[in-house]
């Protein structure tokens, strides 16, 4: 059975950091792109960044660049995203997923929040 | 950037009715591939998304046959025969051709 466990989400404070993690299984993942898609709430789903398979390759939607970096560790089945500097618009759900969606998380929460 | 056009953002449908949803792109989806990497993803009440269409008209693993994607180039169309009551929710169409881009939604409601 394929898995995408999110972790690290919670309460942060503006210009402060948090790290998620996505551990995998059930799937080859360093078979994979991989992506992290965020949702604040009642809105819709928003792209935040994607790595290729080996990691050599990222994207980030403008208005992370520089402060967030998405990162993988093939060995551990695991993709990560570093967020800095964060800020009341960054507060949403973040969901790990697949590249064309095939498998989704359970998502995390971030609240960014003074 | 790829912006992704919806509609409509909401539908009241009876159980049994078929509904389409419509997604259109500001540029073609075609990959240097040859692929379309156009998808369809339904999100219900509380849970995750899951992928039911991708590359435009291929059925997601254990969807039923009721679901079915058409479309070419910039023009997309979901269509779902004979709503049930599990369909309910938020569908989404989103692209991968160029990064990563979704509609805004399309709500299902029960009329």
């Amino acid at each position: 059975e394929v898995q995408l466990v999110e972790s690290g989400g919670g309460l942060v404070q503006p210009g402060r950091s948090l790290k998620l993690s996505c551990a995998a299984s059930g799937f080859t993942f360093s078979n994979y792109y991989m992506a992290w898609v965020r949702q604040a709430p009642t809105k819709g789903l928003e792209w935040v960044a994607s790595i290729t398979n080996s990691g050599g390759s990222t994207y980030y939607r403008d208005s992370v660049k520089g402060r967030f970096t998405i990162s993988r560790d093939n060995a551990k089945s695991t993709l990560y995203l570093q967020m800095d500097s964060l800020r009341s618009e960054d507060t949403a759900t973040y969901y790990c997923t697949s590249r064309g969606g095939a498998y989704w998380g359970q998502g995390t929460l971030v609240t960014v929040s003074s | 950037d790829v912006v992704m056009t919806q509609t409509p953002p909401s539908l009241s449908v009876a159980i049994g009715q078929s509904v389409s949803i419509s997604c259109k792109s500001s540029q073609s989806l075609v990959y240097s591939d040859g692929k379309t990497y156009l998808h369809w993803l339904l999100q219900s009440p509380g849970r995750s998304p899951k992928r039911l269409i991708y590359q435009v008209s291929n059925l997601g693993s254990g969807v039923p046959d009721r679901f079915s994607g058409t479309g070419s180039q910039k023009d997309f169309t979901l269509k779902i025969s004979r709503v049930e009551a599990e369909d309910l929710g938020v569908y989404y169409c989103a692209q991968t051709t160029h990064l990563y881009t979704f509609g805004a939604g399309t709500k299902l409601e029960l009329k």
